[in-house]
């Protein structure tokens, strides 16, 4: 069992849509939890960050972290064709090591 | 980009042969790190460097190498010895108390 597990898709949704983008983890000494956007053939970009359990929002998105589920969950929401990318799931662990997700790529129809 | 520059962006080697992947940033971080990406399997650690002239094998290290004269600059040798180089390869440097990651634009590399 890997780590980190994450859908890769794709996810393919109407423009306006909520979207919900998920990742689950199994060691529970994991501490921070971030989420990137990568558009095609291009670097990661750092969307959120979060520590603790509970909401955390920015703009049309929000990240939310179960840590009794070891469960991390992004939403978008009122989703833009420029929204489409492929959104990775990070998770720190102690040493500040970072675990990924394989990545969940998402396409918005307009 | 935010301050770290990949070259280049797209790079062919031949069978046998070593090519090196280039990495600066002008944003005087101390850490930088090597990650390879294949599709759906998210990334994977190469190498890091914390500081200069010291580095540490990641999770593939095997047929890499990699150099840490600078704190600008951390390049990556792919060697004869990786069988399956084709990836798309990412740098990035860390930043602040939290060891926030920040990525560069990557190298694709294939074989010839």
């Amino acid at each position: 069992q890997k780590e980190v597990e994450q859908d890769p898709g794709p996810l393919s949704v109407p423009e306006g849509a909520i979207v919900s983008l998920n990742c689950t983890y199994s060691n529970s000494a994991f501490q921070y939890f971030m989420w990137y956007r990568q558009y095609s053939r291009k670097g990661p970009e750092l969307l959120m960050y979060t520590y603790s359990s509970g909401n955390k929002e920015d703009g049309r998105f929000t990240a939310q972290v179960d840590k009794s589920s070891k469960y991390i969950s992004l939403f978008i929401r009122d989703s833009q064709p420029s929204d489409s990318a492929t959104y990775l799931c990070a998770i720190m662990m102690s040493n500040y090591q970072l675990i990924w997700g394989a990545g969940t790529k998402l396409i918005i129809k307009p | 980009d935010g301050g770290i520059t990949q070259s280049p962006k797209y790079l062919f080697r031949k069978e046998g042969q070593n090519v090196t992947l280039s990495c600066e940033q002008n944003l005087n971080h101390d850490a930088m790190y090597w990650y390879r990406q294949d599709p759906g399997q998210g990334l994977r650690l190469i190498y890091y460097s914390q500081i200069v002239n010291d580095f540490q094998k990641g999770d593939i290290a095997e047929g890499y190498s990699v150099s840490r004269e600078k704190k600008e600059s951390f390049p990556l040798t792919v060697t004869s010895a990786q069988k399956n180089p084709t990836a798309f390869y990412l740098c990035a440097t860390t930043a602040g108390s939290k060891n926030i990651q920040y990525f560069g634009a990557g190298t694709r590399l294939s074989v010839l």
